[in-house]
């Protein structure tokens, strides 16, 4: 089954806590990307990633960092210095940066 | 910068009904992307159509077809004889054609269809 996969469904952080979400996806995109959604609001990016070895800052990057080692993953770490982390979190992917983009199935954040 | 901007925060249809969900952007570009994405109950956004700008002809996906007004700066959708399954927030998105990665999504509109 080709599709983009994110984990864990839930998290949650502790205050001054780091935690990394996991997208991983087998559909051999070279483009992934991570949206933030708060309620009632639409999708903003945080990073995106044109290629393995290379990415690049979104609207809201602060407190955010992110890796590309692998074509297949990119996960995305929420550190201490994001001060409103409690969102839910989405990844998605397409095959270059012009073409549509797919998404995961989201991971909400939560914090304790 | 451009914006997206979904007018109708709700709106409902009954079943087998008709219903138009409205979109208007603001954009100095001449060639772009449109997209209407659902956003269900589980929270997965899916794709459900998608224009491109330099078309002159609107985007159809079976039951979902768009009305793309370009000098209005307007992309309509509009899904006939509605289902029950069509309930969900739909986001209404831009895309640059010109490079980089410049998504823009509206605030959604919640659907709701009556039985």
């Amino acid at each position: 089954d080709g599709g983009i996969t994110q984990s864990p469904k839930y998290l949650f952080r502790k205050e001054g806590q780091n935690v990394t979400l996991s997208c991983e996806q087998n559909l051999n995109h070279d483009a992934m990307y991570w949206y933030r959604q708060d309620p009632g609001q639409g999708l903003r990016l945080i990073y995106y990633s044109q290629i393995v070895n290379d990415f690049q800052k979104g609207d809201i990057a602060e407190g955010y960092s992110v890796s590309r080692e692998k074509k297949e993953s990119f996960p995305l770490t929420v550190t201490s210095a994001q001060k409103n982390p409690t969102a839910f979190y989405l990844c998605a992917s397409s095959i270059s940066w012009e073409e549509t983009q797919y998404f995961g199935p989201g991971t909400r954040l939560l914090v304790l | 910068a451009q914006t997206v901007t979904q007018s109708q925060p709700e709106m409902s249809v009954q079943e087998a009904e008709t219903v138009t969900l409205s979109c208007t952007y603001d954009t100095s570009e001449s060639d772009y992307y449109l997209f209407w994405y659902k956003q269900p109950p589980s929270r997965q956004m899916i794709l459900v159509i998608r224009q491109e700008a330099y078309k002159q002809q609107n985007a159809t996906e079976n039951r979902f077809s768009v009305n793309f007004q370009k000098a209005a700066k307007s992309f309509s959708l509009k899904i006939s004889d509605s289902q029950l399954g069509d309930a969900a927030m739909y986001f209404c998105a831009y895309r640059s054609a010109f490079g980089g990665n410049d998504m823009r999504f509206g605030a959604g509109t919640r659907l709701t269809v009556k039985p």
